[in-house]
């Protein structure tokens, strides 16, 4: 494995309720990803950070905010969870920029109810 | 923004024969195109990749191939296996370099 633990790896919550996804890595990568797994979508990204406090958004980051205060740490904050956040979420690192590859973590199962 | 297709989506093979997944991506200065496998349960993984200044890499018995002009990158495998069978995902890196896109991916199924 590449330093990634993610946490909680499944939760069940209730529609409306707020939930925090951690990733934190050992690698001191400078950059984090959060991308979710879908059937017949792949993976979709949501959020990604280049820096502490450097964020920007993905391809599907509605309902969905993050924060990095540290180099180890990348949370996903789901402020009001929705049946359509119901879905598998990976973290990934990276070392460098552009043209090197992702690694990622065990992914977190959420089930919003 | 960069967008990735991916096809077939889902493939079966004979053990022992060779497959292909292809894949199209939109923005002709994206530069860095990995692949992914992922099996059942379990985290995406690299498998190869290759950049926009190479037209083709090889690993053992994958390969992957890139025409740059007609913005299309494809897998091989060959002499396939039954623990080939997983889900194969291309992704294509921007042009920034800080996003990967990924394809729908491709369910391989390797029939021994």
């Amino acid at each position: 494995d590449a330093g990634i633990t993610q946490s909680p790896r499944h939760k069940v919550t209730e529609t409306g309720t707020p939930v925090t996804l951690r990733c934190h890595q050992t690698e001191n990568h400078r950059y984090m990803y959060w991308y979710r797994q879908d059937p017949g979508h792949g993976l979709r990204l949501i959020h990604y950070s280049y820096g502490v406090k450097d964020t920007d958004k993905g391809e599907v980051s509605d309902g969905y905010s993050v924060s990095r205060s540290k180099t180890e740490d990348f949370l996903l904050t789901l402020e009001s969870a929705t049946s359509s956040q119901t879905s598998v979420y990976f973290c990934a690192i990276r070392n460098g920029q552009g043209d090197s590859p992702l690694h990622f973590g065990n992914g977190t199962r959420l089930t919003v109810t | 923004g960069e967008n990735v297709e991916q096809h077939p989506s889902t493939l079966s093979v004979q053990e022992g024969d060779s497959a292909v997944i292809k894949c199209t991506y939109s923005d002709s200065a994206s530069n860095y195109f990995p692949w992914y496998k992922q099996e059942l349960g379990k985290r995406p993984q690299l498998i190869i990749d290759i950049r926009s200044n190479v037209g083709e890499k090889k690993d053992q018995r994958i390969a992957v191939t890139l025409n740059k002009t007609a913005k299309h990158f494809s897998l091989h495998i060959t002499e396939t296996q039954p623990e080939d069978s997983a889900v194969y995902f291309c992704a294509a890196t921007d042009p920034g370099g800080f996003k990967t896109i990924f394809g729908a991916g491709t369910r391989l199924f390797v029939k021994a």
